[in-house]
Formats: C-alpha cells, structure tokens, sequence
C-alpha cells in the first residue's frame, strides 16, 4: 500500500468555480501534512501545512481528518493561476516527507 | 528568491557516463538534505538523506554505490549517479530545511540517459 494515496484527476473546473479533492495515508503516526503546488516540470512549491483544526489561506481550506487518515484541499473561486497539480505530503519522521503522486486541477476560462 | 540552487538544471550523457548533481542552500546552513526522483506522472521518492559529515542514509531499493552522495559542507550536497542507464533518466530534486518544518526544494534536475 502506498504511504499516501490521492485521486490523480484531472479535474477540469471553469474560472470560479470550487474544486474538492482528498488523499489518504496509511502511516498513524505521522505528525505534520502538508498541500504542495508543483507546476510542469518544476519543483514543489509548499502551498500550506494542514492543521487538526482546518485551516484556511485565501481561498485554499485544508482539513484533516486522524481518525480517518484523511486530508482535503478546497479551492474557491478558481483562478487560472491555480491550474497546477497538487502534492499531499505527510512526514514520515523527522524532516523525511512522502508525497502522494499528485492531483492535477486545470482551471479553464 | 531561491533559497536551495540545483546544478545542472539538466543534462543529457550517454549511458555509462557519470553524472554529479549538486545543491546548493543559498542563504542557510543545511546539516541535512534530501535526494528526491520522480518519474513521470509519479511521486517524488526519497532516495537518501544527505548528512554533512557523515555518510548518507539510503532508502529501501536504492543503491548506495551506485548513487554516491557526498555532503563535503554546509551548504552543499552532491548526488552522483554512476555508471548511468536510460532507466535512470529522471527529475532529481534536492531538499533542505531551513525553518522547522518547512523544506525548500531546489528547481530539479532533469536528467536523459541515451
């Protein structure tokens, strides 16, 4: 089983509109997660860290669920800029990240 | 601005060749860094941990002596992939933590193998 597993997509969505997506992970023990951006070809940019409680940055929510090992990104409001593909990461210990393969979001005007 | 540099951006060899990969922390100290390779439509994997003046960690399946790592100071880390195939034709990318935390990546390197 993969240490974190995400719906790849794409999900194609018009400028404004909201966009849901999740991933899970096996290991309970983890302690920190995190939405990482990576655009074609480039290097993953950290989009935020996911807190218990959800938490918020402009239009991106992200909410974490232990019991079900469960992590969420929604995105309001879609802009073209958003068009990316998003990296669940969930630390393993340490500073050591495993990355789920990504979920690709195009967002079309 | 770029807090970790990569070099080269990419390269392409031909198969059997060696080819050093090196980051850079810019602005910190890095006692640690990642190495980090993705396939195409794949995760990034950890390959090692690179710890400065100290031999590297490797993850399960990965070769040490194939991809020799050398962390010769503080702010720099070197991934030499030796003896290099086509399957090896990847996106290496290096990490560092700064903050806790926080790591920052480097822009990756593409690498072809022919």
């Amino acid at each position: 089983r993969k240490e974190v597993e995400q719906d790849p997509g794409p999900f194609n969505v018009p400028e404004g509109a909201t966009v849901a997506f999740n991933c899970t992970y096996s290991n309970s023990a983890s302690q920190s997660f995190f939405w990482y951006r990576q655009d074609c070809r480039k290097e993953p940019k950290l989009l935020m860290s996911v807190y218990s409680s959800g938490n918020e940055d402009g239009r991106f929510t992200a909410q974490l669920n232990r019991a079900s090992q469960y992590i969420s990104l929604l995105i309001r409001d879609s802009k073209l800029s958003d068009s990316a593909t998003y990296l669940c990461v969930v630390n393993r210990d340490d500073y050591k990240l495993s990355f789920g393969a990504g979920t690709t979001v195009t967002v079309r005007a | 601005g770029a807090v970790v540099s990569q070099h080269p951006s990419w390269v392409i060899c031909k198969s059997g060749t060696s080819v050093k990969i090196e980051c850079r922390s810019l602005d910190f100290q890095a006692t640690t860094m990642f190495w980090y390779r993705q396939f195409p439509k794949q995760s990034l994997m950890l390959m090692a941990t690179s710890n400065e003046g100290s031999k590297a960690t490797y993850e399960q399946g990965v070769e040490k002596d194939k991809f020799l790592i050398n962390h010769a100071s503080l702010t720099l880390s070197t991934l030499t992939v030796t003896s290099a195939h086509p399957e090896d034709s990847s996106f290496y990318i290096c990490s560092a933590p700064k903050e806790a935390n926080e790591q920052f990546f480097g822009p990756g390197t593409r690498l072809t193998v022919l």
